[in-house]
Formats: structure tokens, C-alpha cells, sequence
């Protein structure tokens, strides 16, 4: 199975912050690599998938970037819906496997 | 519009069986895979397998062979997950989700959840 590791697992920040969160695989993936966010009690929500591309209705202060094993996910300018726990996730073979969640916290 | 519906919250014994069901609207049923990823309490997402729509053939993650069974109803656009012999450790919040047949897309729907308890 691909493992996928998340950096940091944790960060504060504030409202107008820009943040960065990375995405490392244990093996290429090439561009197969989707961003999700989590809200508590909710479920995931896709921003980003196929590394770069931003699904539709997802703010544009939202931006992936990556290939191969080393992948980021940027939010330029963080709003106060913002605040949530962000994952990555590979589809470039089964199992789909998450990173452990990135927690950006006020 | 698109979504996916879940049954509610379960509570079992160790060693009983669950049923979850997830119900899909607004969309071709059949033209979309059914995944199932689960959550157990404050911890990340893992994918648990998936179930071909068209075809009714599932596949299994491995660390859960032998005790989950994927079903599909069609007629009422319903997948189902069934797990049986239940242990404490699968206490998580159950999650189906929809995938297109396009290799490496993302999982772009979820349902809203199930929480399974499994506690004596």
C-alpha cells in the first residue's frame, strides 16, 4: 500500500494567513492526488483533485501543486471557514490510502 | 440535486452484525462506483472497499476480509454495507462515497455519515 504522510499535523493560525500543508508519498503517484476538507461531525468535502485542479464551487484561495511523491495544498489568504482538518488522498492505485490529517486551528 | 443518503446511528454488541444502507438521488445510480471509508473517533479516514454499481462485484480492503459484505439494490439506487462479527475497534463513523469510472478521480460525494457503537 502507498503511505501517505502529512506535514504539519497540526497548525494555528490566523484570518488572513497564508497556509501550506504538504503531502508525501512513499512512491510516485505522478499526479493522482486529491485534497479533501473536514469540518468535526461533518464529512469530507474534494477542493482538489488531480493535484492541481480546483473542483467546482471550491473558493480560489484554495491551490494545489505537486507531482510525483511531493504534493502541497495552499490556502492563500485563510478565511474563518477555514478552520478544519485537511486531507490528502492517493487514487493512483487500491488501496486509496489518506494522509493522517492536517488540524489548522485559530 | 446529488446526494447520498445514510441510515442512522447503531448501537451493537460484540460479535452481532450492522446493516448500512446509503441511499443515492439526483444522479445515475449506475454510473457511479460506491465506496465506503470509515472513521473511528478522532482518528483519519480509511478506505474500507467498493462496490461496482453496474456490475454488483465489490472488493474488499484487506484488512476486513471475510466480515463486510457490499450489497446494491438498484431499483432504489440503495448500497448497502454489512458487517458482522463485530469488534470494539469497529466503532467509527461509516461514510459512502461516490466515484466516476474514470481511473485516479477523486471521491467527489459523501454521504453524511453512520456511526456504529459497538460496545457491551
Amino acid at each position: 500500500d502507498i503511505q501517505m504522510t502529512q506535514s504539519p499535523s497540526s497548525l494555528s493560525a490566523s484570518v488572513g494567513d497564508r497556509v501550506t500543508i504538504t503531502c508525501l508519498a512513499s512512491q510516485s503517484i505522478i499526479s493522482y492526488l486529491n485534497w479533501y476538507q473536514q469540518k468535526p461531525g461533518r464529512a469530507p468535502k474534494v477542493l482538489i483533485y488531480f493535484a492541481s485542479r480546483l473542483q467546482s464551487g471550491v473558493p480560489s484561495r484554495f491551490s494545489g501543486s505537486g507531482s510525483g511523491t511531493d504534493f502541497t495544498l495552499t490556502i492563500s489568504s485563510l478565511h474563518p471557514d477555514d478552520f478544519a482538518t485537511y486531507y490528502c488522498q492517493q487514487s493512483y492505485s487500491t488501496p486509496p490510502t489518506f494522509g493522517q490529517g492536517t488540524k489548522v486551528e485559530i | 440535486q446529488v446526494q447520498l443518503v445514510q441510515s442512522g446511528s447503531e448501537l451493537k454488541k460484540p460479535g452481532a452484525s450492522v446493516k448500512v444502507s446509503c441511499k443515492a438521488s439526483g444522479y445515475t445510480f449506475t454510473d457511479y462506483a460506491v465506496n465506503w471509508v470509515r472513521q473511528a473517533p478522532g482518528q483519519g479516514l480509511e478506505w474500507v472497499g467498493w462496490i461496482n454499481t453496474n456490475t454488483g462485484k465489490p472488493t474488499y480492503a484487506q484488512d476486513f476480509t471475510g466480515r463486510l459484505v457490499f450489497s446494491l439494490d438498484t431499483s432504489v439506487s440503495t448500497a448497502y454495507l454489512q458487517i458482522s462479527s463485530l469488534k470494539a475497534e469497529d466503532t467509527a463513523v461509516y461514510y459512502c462515497a461516490r466515484v466516476t469510472d474514470r481511473y485516479g478521480d477523486p471521491f467527489d460525494y459523501w454521504g453524511q455519515g453512520t456511526l456504529v457503537t459497538v460496545s457491551s
